[in-house]
């Protein structure tokens, strides 16, 4: 089961324009995370943002969280050709005796062009 | 960060014979492994939790009979695909976290698995 839902689903913009990318979830959480993957490889690691914080930067990125809303926003600034890949938020779910597994978002597909 | 590698990254083979994937953590002792998997155009979705030395935990609806996982080690884990059909082709991603504290994960490059 996918814990997170993305809006929008697909994103075109044109270079140099911001992109923002919408992430809402259901249960309580420990992280959400942001992975970027491009077409056919493997995920990279964006950023994490913990429970208790509220935004977190990094480079051209930003996240957002709100907890009591249950939803996160990455937003990316003067997007780049290579920002073109499939973006997913992840949640960590709370637990502390072992590693907590992670749920997938269901991704959004974005294309700058050029 | 922590480097987590998969072996093989594209495995070819024919339907009804078996697959062995390896997941290991190169530079840091993972009490937990996560195995996804991954159909083109759609997100990842967790198949297995597997704690060193113990049994996984499947999710709902993946058969545990043919996904064997094993985590024998804090360094590795491995996930056999037994008498894989073509719809078992699939991108196949495993990572690995440890407990405590914010419990981040480390992904691996993920493993392409082409069942003819």
């Amino acid at each position: 089961s996918q814990q997170g839902e993305e809006d929008p689903q697909a994103l075109s913009i044109q270079e140099g324009e911001n992109a923002t990318m919408n992430c809402s979830y259901k249960t309580s959480i420990n992280n959400l995370q942001w992975y970027r993957q491009n077409s056919g490889r493997g995920l990279v690691h964006l950023i994490l943002i913990r429970s208790n914080e509220r935004e977190k930067h990094s480079g051209r990125l930003r996240v957002t969280l709100d907890t009591s809303k249950k939803s996160s926003s990455l937003l990316i600034t003067a997007s780049r050709a290579a920002d073109t890949a499939s973006y997913f938020c992840a949640t960590g779910l709370r637990g502390y005796s072992s590693a907590s597994k992670i749920i997938f978002g269901s991704g959004t597909r974005l294309s700058i062009r050029p | 960060g922590a480097v987590v590698s998969q072996h093989p990254s594209r495995v070819i083979c024919k339907s009804g014979t078996s697959v062995k994937i390896e997941c290991r953590s190169l530079d840091f002792q993972a009490t937990t492994m996560f195995w996804y998997r991954q159909f083109p155009k759609q997100s990842l979705m967790l198949m297995a939790t597997s704690n060193e030395g113990s049994k996984a935990t499947y999710e709902q609806g993946v058969e545990k009979d043919k996904f064997l996982i094993n985590h024998a080690s804090l360094t590795l884990s491995t996930l056999t695909v037994t008498s894989a059909h073509p719809e078992d082709s699939s991108f196949y991603i495993c990572s690995a976290g440890t407990s405590g504290g914010w419990n981040e994960q480390f992904f691996g490059p993920g493993t392409r698995l082409t069942v003819l």
